[in-house]
């Protein structure tokens, strides 16, 4: 158990409707990052927040945005759902994750796996 | 964008065999991690590499950060039954590639197995 939870663990949802996805990162962290694992592009790095403030920006689309709130947990929103955005969703979180150069161990959660019909 | 190359895809192991995995890129990065994922889990990070020609163990498991910052490899010697999972590297790139804490670069995976 990394101590990083996410919810829901699975979702199934519809071509053009909008989810959100929630994690709460390890008792102190202050960096909380989303990845989607897709069977045919691997992990891909979407955003990074840190305490609260957007950190780094990945293969984020449009159509999907995050925020990190007070108590520092993290909502991924995605809309306008497509076949294509089912994926697993990962949420990681780390100690700091404010400077380049140095790296911060990521923890990661155990995923949402999204199915979009 | 900066892409990494791991190979191979997947293998077959033996219990005791010791196994050799790789990636491979283009451009550089400053740091190279080795990471672990279990089916419905996600990953769990092996082995962190800092420095160029840097080579780090963690029991069986031995990585190596390549001199010219664009390789590193995994071997696990003598592999047991619970070494099966997908083992993934990911790179750090410099900051004037975009790099970040959290901008990190996956490769694809590498599918370890028992061999039947």
């Amino acid at each position: 158990d990394s101590g990083v939870t996410q919810t829901p663990k699975h979702l199934i949802t519809a071509t053009g409707q909008r989810v959100t996805l929630r994690c709460s990162p390890r008792s102190g962290d202050l960096s909380v990052y989303w990845y989607q694992q897709s069977l045919d592009q691997g992990l891909q790095f979407l955003i990074q927040y840190y305490n609260g403030e957007e950190r780094a920006k990945g293969n984020i689309l449009e159509r999907f945005s995050a925020q990190q709130f007070p108590d520092l947990h993290s909502e991924l929103n995605l809309s306008s759902l497509e076949l294509g955005d089912s994926a697993l969703y990962f949420c990681a979180s780390s100690v700091g994750g404010m400077a380049s150069g140095s790296y911060n161990e990521q923890f990661f959660g155990p995923g949402t796996r999204l199915t979009v019909l | 964008g900066q892409q990494l190359n791991q190979s191979p895809q997947s293998m077959f192991i033996q219990e005791g065999e010791d196994v050799s995995m790789n990636c491979t890129s283009s451009s550089i990065f400053n740091t190279w991690l080795w990471y672990k994922q279990d089916p419905g889990e996600g990953p769990v990070l092996l082995i962190a590499l800092y420095k160029a020609g840097e080579l780090t163990s963690n029991g069986r498991l031995t990585a190596q950060f390549g001199i010219t910052r664009k390789d590193s490899f995994l071997n696990i010697s003598a592999s047991i039954p619970s070494d099966v999972g997908i083992y993934f590297c990911a790179g750090q790139p410099p900051p004037f590639y975009g790099g970040s804490q959290g901008n990190l670069i996956f490769g694809k995976g590498t599918k370890l197995s028992v061999k039947p």
